[in-house]
């Protein structure tokens, strides 16, 4: 049981260049979401999906596209990257879509924009 | 906007001592977690307390909930160094018809051997 699996974990990025980080789940989990986490600003929540085909925004939704076409998959994608996003992203999931259970995090991928 | 807010920011005590992290919050919620973090990790759950309970137990770590005063503090007794970890409280709650759970800043927690 692999739990949260996020690739790549390490990134640098050239400012304007677009990439996907991927998010993968095998826990059959409804609830996924990405969060970014910069210093002293804990982890803010980017886009969030209560299920295949239902996605929401965040509270920084703002140069981030996600989609949801699979139970297991979340990819999160940077249109045109800018220094501003240059941060650690954390992909999660839950059981449920009521976050009545345990938020499982994936390691994180660190990203750099310059 | 951020929900929960730790208290201390950050805390230095020796191992065998108590520490205690509080969380206070701004609205209602149906449950609160904590979450541990060692540095360049992921998030580890550690316990989650729902907003009809006061109090939780499990191993080492005691969590206390007064919803009246939108709080919660976090007790690890007999420290180790291997406790030393940055500590986020977490609320969820549904806000505009959907669940969210929303991150406080962190304390983070040196244990010296």
């Amino acid at each position: 049981n692999a739990g949260v699996t996020q690739t790549p974990k390490f990134q640098v990025l050239k400012t304007g260049q677009s990439m996907t980080l991927q998010c993968a789940q095998d826990m059959n989990h409804e609830y996924m979401s990405w969060y970014r986490q910069d210093p002293g600003m804990g982890l803010r929540l980017i886009h969030y999906s209560v299920g295949a085909g239902i996605t929401d925004q965040g509270e920084v939704p703002n140069g981030y596209n996600v989609s949801r076409s699979t139970t297991e998959d979340f990819p999160l994608r940077l249109l045109s990257a800018a220094p501003s996003q240059t941060s650690v992203y954390f992909c999660a999931s839950s059981l449920d879509r009521g976050l009545w259970n345990t938020i499982y995090f994936g390691e994180g991928s660190w990203l750099t924009v310059v | 906007s951020q929900q929960g807010e730790e208290d201390p920011q950050a805390l230095s005590i020796q191992e065998g001592e108590n520490a205690t992290m509080n969380c206070s919050y701004k609205t209602s919620i149906n449950n609160l977690q904590w979450y541990r973090q060692n540095s360049g990790r992921g998030l580890v759950h550690l316990i989650l307390i729902r907003s009809n309970e006061r109090e939780k137990h499990s191993g080492r770590l005691r969590v206390t909930l007064d919803t009246s005063k939108k709080s919660s503090s976090l007790l690890i007794t007999a420290s180790r160094a291997a406790d030393t970890a940055s500590y986020f409280c977490a609320t969820a709650s549904t806000q505009g018809g959907s669940e969210k759970l929303v991150f406080g800043k962190g304390t983070k927690l040196t244990v010296n051997p």
